[in-house]
């Protein structure tokens, strides 16, 4: 596809159990990167990937969260033990080069996450 | 640490008028990127407009334009001949040079463009 792809749209899971979301970039696209989003607050960084490399994880809140990218192209984010506190839309990007920075990330429409 | 700061959570604007949203910003660094997004209730992020630190003058896309202040560390976003089209919420964000990429937003932004 054009954009940045992410699925499930919604995810519903109770207390305790592991969830994965899936973000499929821009092909081509070197960088990819997960924020979360909380109801009505702006998105916050969780981490980074240059191609397979995790080069960011400093946003991630607990060991629970668990991102990889093993090819370099699509990413999944895992949650084990999920908790209420961990509902939220979860918002993948990607940008066409690394460090540099200059290239706009695009993202996707996001995964919401309710945990009962 | 860097943060972006949005003052105001809600605004709105008659159709045609002229708006304009504030973003302050703390940070250290002297090599930075702004940027101001759009996410309507589709979710998706929609980039709008962007600054380099660097260049004394302000970006303009179209009916969008910037108005930044480094020493202030003020960057506001003014949408001229506002459309429905631009209801959406807002996000301010920041993005030090060559430290991986990754944006700092700030709380947002929620406009309301009204006929």
């Amino acid at each position: 596809g054009a954009g940045v792809s992410q699925s499930p749209r919604y995810k519903v899971a109770k207390r305790g159990q592991d969830v994965a979301l899936r973000c499929d970039p821009i092909s081509g696209h070197v960088s990819l990167f997960w924020y979360q989003q909380a109801l009505g607050q702006g998105p916050e960084f969780l981490t980074y990937f240059q191609n397979e490399a995790q080069l960011d994880k400093s946003g991630l809140p607990s060991d629970r969260f668990f991102a990889e990218r093993p090819e370099g192209s699509v990413s999944t984010l895992k949650i084990q033990r999920t908790q209420q506190e961990d509902s939220a839309v979860y918002l993948c990007a990607s940008s066409l080069v690394g460090i540099s920075s200059n290239q706009p990330q695009h993202f996707g429409d996001g995964t919401r996450l309710s945990i009962l | 640490a860097q943060t972006v700061t949005q003052s105001q959570p809600e605004m709105s604007v008659q159709e045609a008028e002229t708006v304009t949203l504030s973003c302050t910003y703390d940070t250290s660094e002297n090599n930075y990127y702004l940027f101001w997004y759009k996410q309507p209730p589709s979710r998706q992020m929609i980039l709008v407009i962007r600054q380099e630190a660097y260049k004394q003058q302000n970006a303009t896309e179209n009916r969008f334009s910037v108005n930044f202040q480094k020493a202030a560390k003020s960057f506001s976003l003014k949408i001229s001949d506002s459309q429905l089209g631009d209801t959406a919420m807002y996000f301010c964000a920041f993005m030090v040079y060559n430290q991986g990429g990754k944006l700092i937003f700030g709380q947002g932004t929620e406009l309301s463009v009204k006929p």
